[in-house]
């Protein structure tokens, strides 16, 4: 069963306008969130992250959300930019066990940003 | 910088061959990762190893093992390549503890193996 859900595989912005992705988990025991962001050909290189504990994180263009009891995050880039067009990924850790090695990765959503 | 470096880029191999990915990575981490990224399906863990000559299953280990003889290092092993392991093959490292935005998963750049 999935516990990382990316439901749009693609989305398109116009450049300048802002960038949404979303990300849905059905672990309630997951504590911390990342996004990385991949370019074809290359490895996935990490983006933004947020603790449970918090609802916002801002890095520069980027802010994550967290909404714990919807169990739902998104990505916000604002403006996009084509420099931003890759695919992103959602992430999460479950502290307990062996979860807490890893990250639980969502499908990803390709983002295009059009000049 | 953290580097994890894949020592093929691009690999070609017939079915039935064995064929053997080698991952270093330079910056003492204890844990080390292979997954694989195929279009709609995301990336898959396939082994994980939290210590030398240590190693988990991850949700694909079918088809595949893994070596880690020295901590730098972590070879993934197709057995008997078939053409459904046709893929992109990631190799990441992260330090030991709590994952956070300080101590997250470092990826190579990516072995793109076909197997014909």
């Amino acid at each position: 069963d999935q516990q990382v859900k990316q439901n749009s595989p693609s989305l398109s912005v116009q450049e300048g306008r802002i960038s949404i992705l979303n990300c849905d988990y059905t672990n309630s025991m997951f504590d911390y969130f990342l996004w990385y962001k991949k370019y074809p050909a290359e490895g996935p290189t990490f983006l933004i992250s947020i603790s449970s504990i918090k609802d916002k994180n801002e890095d520069g263009r980027f802010t994550v959300f967290l909404n714990k009891s919807a169990k739902h995050l998104s990505l916000h880039i604002v403006p996009s930019q084509p420099g931003d067009s890759a695919v992103y990924f959602c992430a999460a850790t479950d502290p307990r066990g062996a979860g807490s090695y890893q990250l639980t990765f969502g499908k990803g959503t390709k983002l295009s940003v059009i000049p | 910088d953290v580097k994890v470096t894949q020592s093929s880029r691009y690999l070609v191999k017939r079915t039935g061959e064995k064929v053997f990915l080698e991952c270093v990575q330079d910056m003492d981490h204890e844990n080390m990762f292979w997954y694989r990224q195929d279009p709609g399906l995301g990336l898959r863990l396939i082994y994980f190893s939290y210590d030398v000559k240590m190693k988990e299953k991850g949700d694909i280990p079918e088809g595949y093992s893994v070596s880690r003889e020295k901590k730098e290092r972590f070879s993934l092993i197709l057995e008997s390549a078939s053409t459904n392991q046709t893929s992109m093959y990631l190799c990441a490292s992260r330090p030991t503890g709590g994952i956070s935005s300080g101590n997250t998963i470092y990826f190579g750049e990516g072995s793109w193996l076909t197997v014909v």
